[in-house]
């Protein structure tokens, strides 16, 4: 019974590729998040969605772009993949958008060669 | 916006012995401070967390103590086991508009049996 649910669990593409990563989650949320892990394992909150509506948009360049097509779940797209993009990427989910704990999915281990 | 420093970056025990994480915030309004777990290639699991109207909380072997003024706040592990291995990271919740937390850089703790 997984909580928040993420595919693939790794992803291998060359530059230039566009690729997606998908984020499920069961809790019945209404607020779910992508982070971004790198190298020295720091966190950095990317995008927020409350009921399918973006509210958190950090500076993240215009290749990234999030859709939620229902509360439950909020994918990622990248389009022209850079290599600064190789990264670990967490979707995550909280009851609320004011400030209830963080469920995080396993992540994604996005390799740009 | 929030700044959260956290120490060590890297702690190394003896199982059985304690264990203790360090972090600072610099935003005198956050009010809600969570710790997060994070095992090898999974995603970080809030172990413990604590409300500014509080100043320590206990979960079995582990701890959390907060100081409004000084702005800081810690994590206490006692009877440190080999399955307490893993990184940790402290977060702040500040004044943002989606209420959003700011992690700290983690804190990787190696439990040597």
């Amino acid at each position: 019974d997984t909580a928040v649910s993420q595919t693939p669990k790794y992803l291998v593409t060359q530059m230039g590729n566009d690729k997606s990563i998908k984020c499920e989650q069961n809790l019945g949320h209404d607020t779910m998040y992508w982070y971004k892990q790198d190298s020295k394992k720091f966190l950095k909150i990317m995008f927020s969605y409350n009921n399918k509506e973006l509210i958190i948009n950090e500076t993240v360049p215009n290749r990234f772009s999030p859709k939620s097509p229902d509360k439950a779940h909020l994918n990622l797209h990248i389009n022209s993949l850079e290599l600064g993009d190789s990264a670990v990427y967490f979707c995550a989910s909280s009851l609320d958008a004011g400030g209830s704990p963080l469920h995080f999915g396993n992540g994604t281990r996005l390799t740009v060669t | 916006g929030e700044n959260v420093e956290q120490h060590p970056s890297t702690l190394s025990v003896q199982e059985g012995d304690s264990a203790v994480i360090k972090c600072t915030y610099s935003d005198s309004a956050s009010n809600y401070f969570p710790w997060y777990k994070q095992e090898l290639g999974k995603g970080p699991q809030l172990i413990i967390d604590i409300r500014s109207n509080v100043g320590e909380k206990k979960d079995q072997r582990i701890a959390v103590t907060l100081n409004k003024t000084a702005k800081h706040f810690s994590l206490h592990i006692t009877e440190t086991q080999p399955e307490d291995s893993a990184v940790y990271f402290c977060a702040a919740r500040g004044h943002r508009g989606s209420y959003i937390p700011t992690f700290g850089r983690g804190t990787s703790l190696i439990v040597h049996p």
